[in-house]
């Protein structure tokens, strides 16, 4: 049974610093992992996809990194802004259906 | 293009009741899955259809079903709600297929309070 874990469960930083939110997962064998921001009370937003035969993708000031082969993915957060607080996801496709970490909850002070 | 769309956003239901959600995907998108999010489970997969065939169910009770529509359209259904079924209730859509995974898009959800 896939299990993801996220680390750290929450963190607050000064606005413009650059953070890494960690991921980890049991089960290699995954099609692709995402990540995913939520604002309180909200759905989920697709920040990034990564196919398993990836190993980066980037959107402005945003890096995930995949190793399938260590179960761990990073998202990397350049020049964090108080827009970016959220919590954020990562979830791992196996099949049809996402098994999903327990989530990082970010706070970005002005 | 328009998001996916869950009606109604919000809902108060009472012990023993019954409650059915509606998904609408993204135009063009075929697999609707549905996810259960708690303060204390966090989000946990539900089922998932495609082309009105459930192709996968997660560790539910037989309480909650589901069914997708010819125009992909999904609804899930709560039988004899319980207070541990309020939570936030939320659909995704994606293409689907027999090719790769693809990636999943999803809507505000349905916040469900069983009193």
């Amino acid at each position: 049974k896939q299990e993801v874990t996220q680390i750290p469960a929450a963190l607050s930083v000064p606005e413009g610093e650059n953070l890494v939110l960690n991921c980890s997962f049991t089960d290699s064998a995954i099609y692709n992992l995402q990540w995913f921001r939520q604002d309180p009370g909200k759905g989920l937003t697709s920040l990034l996809l990564i196919q398993s035969s990836q190993r980066e993708q980037t959107s402005g000031r945003l890096n995930a990194s995949l190793d399938k082969s260590s179960g761990r993915s990073t998202l990397y957060i350049a020049a964090s802004q108080p827009g970016d607080s959220a919590t954020y996801l990562c979830a791992v496709c196996g099949g049809n259906m996402l098994t999903f970490g327990g989530g990082t909850r970010l706070m970005v002070k002005p | 293009k328009a998001g996916v769309t869950q009606t109604p956003r919000y809902l108060i239901k009472t012990r023993g009741q019954q409650v059915t959600l509606s998904c609408s995907p993204i135009s063009g998108h075929r697999s609707v899955s549905w996810y259960q999010q708690t303060p204390g489970q966090g989000l946990q997969f539900l089922f998932e259809y495609f082309s009105e065939t459930q192709r996968n169910k997660g560790n539910f009770p037989g309480r909650f079903s589901g069914r997708q529509f010819s125009n992909s359209r999904s609804e899930m259904n709560v039988s004899t709600l319980e207070l541990g079924d309020s939570a936030l209730y939320l659909c995704a859509s994606s293409l689907g297929g027999a090719g790769p995974a693809y990636e999943q898009y999803f809507g505000p959800g349905t916040r469900l309070t069983v009193t």
